[in-house]
């Protein structure tokens, strides 16, 4: 079946621009997980989504990133006012959810979208 | 907090040589473990995990890895690498929380050399 899927997969923009980053995740999956990976470094947790709990948004590192999951499918990453330090892959994933059986943790990932802040 | 690390962050071997990477963990309560492998120009994708039970798990591509409680350690290894394992891969730990989200090491290139 399809995988997670993610646009744009390259967007750049200029310094102060909004961008938005769009996540389809896997048709049943209830969780939904955004990350983020910058060169040289490993995956960043930002926010996460399960069923229509209150998402997770512990890892959001500033109050311009905000993100939203309409009808507990597609979800859009809004990074407003963007700055040079924003440049990175933003990587979306999805999974069973946390229905209490182990492999409701086992998340699948999308090809991600490279975001450049020039 | 909870961390997880990678001690070797670029290892170059040739084909046939043996493979492991190191990843420790530093929570504690319920234990996740995964293994990721990012090919170039690909996604990320899952080798192998560990929730509980046989410490020893085996992945997909003849991957396997310990857990070994005592030293909070989930190494991954391979007896014998080929060309194509080339790639980046990360060490995930998850489950202390009930939220399912992952806590990435900072990664280890792999090139293999024909």
């Amino acid at each position: 079946g399809a995988g997670v899927s993610q646009s744009p997969s390259n967007k750049v923009t200029e310094k102060g621009k909004d961008v938005e980053l769009r996540c389809d995740p896997i048709s049943g999956h209830t969780a939904l997980y955004w990350y983020r990976q910058s060169l040289g470094q490993g995956l960043e947790f930002l926010i996460y989504f399960q069923g229509n709990s209150a998402p997770d948004k512990s890892g959001l590192p500033s109050d311009r990133f905000s993100a939203e999951r309409t009808g507990g499918s597609v979800s859009t990453l809004t990074i407003q006012r963007t700055q040079q330090e924003d440049s990175a892959v933003y990587l979306c994933a999805s999974s069973l959810g946390a229905s209490g059986a182990q492999i409701s943790y086992e998340q699948y990932f999308g090809p991600g979208t490279r975001l450049t802040v020039t | 907090a909870q961390s997880v690390s990678q001690h070797n962050h670029h290892v170059i071997l040739s084909e046939a040589a043996s493979l492991e990477l190191g990843c420790n963990y530093s929570y504690g309560g319920t234990v996740n473990l995964f293994w990721y492998v990012q090919y170039p120009g690909q996604h990320l994708q899952l080798l192998l995990k560990y929730f509980s039970g046989d410490p020893l798990v085996k992945g997909i591509k003849g991957f396997e890895a310990e857990f070994i409680k005592s030293k909070f350690s989930f190494n991954l290894r391979k007896p014998s690498v080929q060309w194509s394992d080339t790639a980046e891969y990360f060490c995930a730990g998850g489950g202390s929380s009930n939220t399912g989200k992952l806590i990435f090491g900072q990664g280890t290139t792999l090139q293999v050399k024909p």
